[in-house]
């Protein structure tokens, strides 16, 4: 039971590079997102999906693009990256589609370092 | 604007002793609200929730209690164990949106002193 899958665990980006956060589920989920934790900020909503072909914007996306190609995966870009960047990242997966209140699935997380 | 505030970053507890942690909200549309546990390294997990029609769920050794007039809501753990210790965080939805504007706490780090 892979459960839901991020990868990678660590990088360490200079300032203006691009890189892709991966996140894969084995759990047929409709519903994926990516979050942020920072000290003292808690977990923020990046951007989110509901299913494949379908993704929306959360509290705090921008310098972030997402897209859904797929059901299982759900990578996260970051174009240009900035120091403001620098965090832990955790993907999230539910059963349920848009509304529902379903518990989250996360990923072990990426700590991510921006130069 | 904090609308879920967990205002005690840390919390000590002995081993076999009740650990209490708060959780406070200032949406009064939230009506459904979860614990969420994360250990070092790992991605937080569900833990316990409770619908704004009860004001007390409990699984096992876990009981969430909520207080609506107050905006406030604790986790009981009875009796606290060392493999408690981690970081809770307590989430709040709305109804409208459910996970799309799932807010976080800025969680409480749980230490159990055996």
């Amino acid at each position: 039971n892979a459960g839901v899958t991020q990868t990678p665990k660590f990088q360490v980006l200079k300032t203006g590079q691009s890189m892709t956060l991966q996140c894969a589920q084995d759990m047929n989920h409709e519903y994926m997102s990516w979050y942020r934790q920072d000290p003292g900020m808690g977990l923020r909503l990046i951007h989110y999906s509901v299913g494949a072909g379908i993704t929306d914007q959360g509290e705090v996306p921008n310098g972030y693009n997402v897209s859904r190609s797929t059901t299982e995966d759900f990578p996260l870009r970051l174009l240009s990256a900035a120091p403001s960047q620098t965090s832990v990242y955790f993907c999230a997966s539910s059963p349920g589609t848009a509304a529902t209140n379903e518990k989250l699935f996360f990923g072990s997380g990426t700590q991510l370092s921006v130069l | 604007d904090q609308q879920v505030k967990q205002n005690s970053p840390s919390l000590s507890v002995q081993e076999g002793r009740i650990s209490i942690l708060n959780c406070d909200y200032t949406n009064s549309m939230f009506d459904y609200f979860l614990w969420y546990k994360k250990y070092p390294a790992e991605g937080p997990t569900f833990l316990i929730s409770i619908s704004s029609i009860k004001d007390k769920n409990e699984d096992g050794r876990f009981t969430v209690f909520l207080n609506k007039s107050a905006k406030h809501l604790s986790l009981h753990i009875v009796p606290s164990q060392p493999g408690d210790s981690a970081v809770y965080f307590c989430a709040a939805s709305d109804p409208n949106f459910g996970n799309e504007k799932l807010t976080f706490g800025t969680g409480t780090r749980l230490t159990i002193i055996p």
